[in-house]
């Protein structure tokens, strides 16, 4: 079945470092990958997301970048900040199955 | 604008009882409809979604089960919990088509204890 790849599952970086967190997926037909950042006891929220015919975004401090040759995506947070806290899910959708299949999550920590 | 609403928040429930969780959604008429199960410290699991009135898909083969009797309700149950079933259940919604209406949306999750 369908499957996505989430690495790593833990980060932890120094306050105004890059942080980049990588994502790869098995099914070639999905044209959809969002981005959730959860914090502790609450929903996940989106915070960016990209279409299969864009290969970059950009939104301020984040960044999502995607392969589809390599059915890879990658998340990208520069000048990290201690709000930016929290674990992150990497997601892929196919419009013909109606399904969002997530990853497992990567919970990056910054560090003052 | 569109909200979603889920309730109830904390649920502490002894093994072999009922279980139901409501979803509704306003604002959109006809969305996909999902429930996730999130065990703690873990990922989201796909349980079931709905693209329709009635239409269930199932992802995981559990003691769980999941109706739709209107547009835009979507209901979780379970008939005799288990231990197993503790964790962190989120519903959500989207509006497919192509363009912009992909985003997938989470209610503010039911948090399931079974003791």
């Amino acid at each position: 079945g369908e499957n996505v790849e989430q690495h790593p599952s833990t980060l932890s970086v120094q306050e105004g470092d890059s942080a980049v967190i990588k994502c790869t997926y098995s099914d070639s037909a999905s044209n959809y990958f969002p981005w959730y950042k959860q914090e502790l006891g609450k929903r996940p929220q989106l915070i960016i997301d990209i279409r299969s015919n864009v290969g970059e975004k950009k939104d301020q401090r984040i960044a999502v970048t995607l392969n589809k040759t390599a059915k890879h995506f990658s998340l990208h947070i520069t000048e990290t900040q201690p709000e930016d806290s929290a674990v992150y899910f990497c997601a892929a959708y196919t419009s013909g199955t109606y399904k969002y299949i997530f990853g497992t999550g990567t919970r990056l920590k910054v560090l003052a | 604008s569109q909200t979603i609403h889920q309730w109830p928040a904390t649920l502490v429930q002894p093994v072999g009882s009922p279980l139901s969780l409501e979803c509704t959604v306003e604002g959109t008429s006809n969305p996909n409809l999902y429930w996730y199960r999130q065990a703690a410290g873990r990922g989201l699991q796909l349980l079931f979604y709905s693209v329709g009135i009635g239409q269930i898909s199932s992802e995981v083969p559990q003691n769980l089960s999941a109706s739709r009797p209107q547009d835009r309700q979507f209901i979780l149950s379970s008939k005799k919990l288990l231990l197993s079933d503790s964790g962190f259940y989120l519903c959500a919604w989207s509006v497919p088509g192509g363009g912009t209406n992909e985003k997938l949306f989470f209610g503010s999750g039911t948090q399931l204890s079974v003791l």
